[in-house]
């Protein structure tokens, strides 16, 4: 079955733009998480959508939204893009919410604010 | 508070076995995971063990959990230079949200 799709792959910005990134979980699971990767911070959790509604949000500014679609495709926006915003955007997936199996990772959505 | 440590680097020779350490904070996390993130790739599940568990084997891999001193480690039996990438441990916090550490870079020396 086709795993986590994110698209773009990748994306070039500019200061003071918008961007929206999608992400496609695995058929059949229902919740999806987003998170950014940067060299120095790492892994940081976004936020978590399970049917429709966001479950659990990490320490972000107000810039960073999401949402969930009724067929569990998830987007992610950053409203004003900083420079700072530039890293690694990935999603994951999983059957529900906080699913003890672990997620399964999309190959990210690589975004450079220029 | 959550946190996730682990040293940033590990250089083996090919041949040998890797062992990967991690520390986490969270008690009363239940599941905890090793991710595998090759470059410009998204992060792979390697294995995850349950925390009433000290240890689990899946062919290479060997994980090993001491819960009373919140350590966890990975042993990856016989490196290879496919084994090449950034390990992720994990936990799944009392917040419903996986927290990860740094990741460890591992690098295979011939």
């Amino acid at each position: 079955k086709a795993g986590v799709t994110q698209t773009p792959r990748y994306l070039i910005k500019t200061r003071g733009q918008q961007v929206t990134l999608s992400c496609s979980p695995i058929s059949g699971h229902r919740s999806v998480s987003w998170y950014q990767q940067t060299p120095g911070q790492g892994l940081q959790f976004l936020f978590e959508y399970f049917s429709e509604t966001q479950r659990n949000k990490g320490n972000f500014p107000g810039r960073f939204s999401g949402r969930q679609f009724s067929n569990s495709r998830s987007e992610m926006n950053v409203s004003t893009l900083e420079l700072g915003d530039s890293a690694l955007y990935l999603c994951a997936s999983s059957l529900v919410p906080g699913n003890d199996y672990g997620y399964t990772f999309g190959s990210g959505t690589r975004l450079t604010v220029v | 508070g959550e946190d996730v440590e682990q040293s940033l680097f590990l250089s083996v020779r090919e041949g040998d076995s890797s062992v990967i350490n991690c520390t986490y904070t969270d008690s009363s996390s239940t599941y905890l995971y090793w991710y595998k993130q090759e470059p410009g790739a998204g992060l792979q599940l390697l294995t995850y063990i349950f925390s009433n568990m000290d240890m689990k084997q899946d062919q290479r891999l060997t994980v090993l959990l001491n819960k009373k001193d919140k350590h966890l480690s990975l042993r990856i039996a016989d490196t290879q230079t496919g084994d090449s990438a950034i390990y992720f441990c994990a936990e799944n916090s009392s917040a419903s949200k996986i927290i990860f550490g740094s990741g460890t870079r591992l690098s295979i020396r011939p």
